[in-house]
């Protein structure tokens, strides 16, 4: 029972370089979520998704692209990386917004 | 001024103690609360899920709603050194709106 598996677990980047880190999740939940966690400021969600072919903006989504292609699958983009974007990022998946959300174990990005 | 407030700690307190984590909120919207507890080097997961104002109790946990003060507590009772982690509340109105979280209050119990 897998759960929530993102990829990398950790990754150092230069700025400016562009990466996608990868989420999936086998629980057949429509909704799909991004977070980044920072030191005092809490997690804060950057990009969503309530289904297949449906993404939208969350509280912090500049210099992020994500796709929703699968029921399974919901890839964040980094463009162009930021020192500014040296983060723990998680993903998240639930039947709804309102449902218990599952988290990932996580993504340590530095960027450089 | 945050939607969420929440003492980052860090909290220290021996074995066997009642523990006390609190948020206050500003939004009078939020009828869903959540708390969330991270290990380290781990994603959060829930712990409690609690709707509009009262008690809920579960095992050693107790989530506690006082939404004409905007403030809720998270109380454990018998504290033991596997409860070391950081407690996140989160919230969110009854609309279909994202999940608002504290900071996180970082607890140590020690053996």
């Amino acid at each position: 029972n897998a759960g929530v598996t993102q990829t990398p677990k950790f990754q150092v980047l230069k700025t400016g370089q562009s990466m996608t880190l990868q989420c999936a999740q086998d629980m057949n939940h429509e909704y799909m979520s991004w977070y980044r966690q920072d030191p005092g400021m809490g997690l804060r969600l950057i990009h969503y998704s309530v289904g297949a072919g449906i993404t939208d903006q969350g509280e912090v989504p500049n210099g992020y692209n994500v796709s929703r292609s699968t029921t399974e699958d919901f890839p964040l983009r980094l463009l162009s990386a930021a020192p500014s974007q040296t983060s723990v990022y998680f993903c998240a998946s639930s039947l709804g917004r309102r449902e218990k959300l599952f988290f990932g174990s996580g993504t340590q990005l530095s960027v450089l | 001024q945050k939607e969420v407030e929440q003492d980052p700690g860090p909290l220290s307190v021996p074995e066997g103690a009642i523990v006390s984590l609190n948020c206050t909120y500003s939004n009078s919207a939020f009828q869903y609360f959540m708390w969330y507890r991270q290990y380290s080097r781990k994603g959060p997961e829930l712990l409690m899920y609690t709707y509009s104002s009262g008690n809920k109790e579960d095992g050693r946990f107790t989530a506690q709603v006082d939404k004409s003060s905007k403030y809720i507590s998270l109380f454990i009772r018998d504290s033991q050194p596997s409860d070391s982690a950081t407690y996140l509340c989160a919230m969110t109105p009854g609309s279909a709106r994202q999940l608002t979280f504290g900071s996180g209050t970082q607890l140590t119990v020690l053996p």
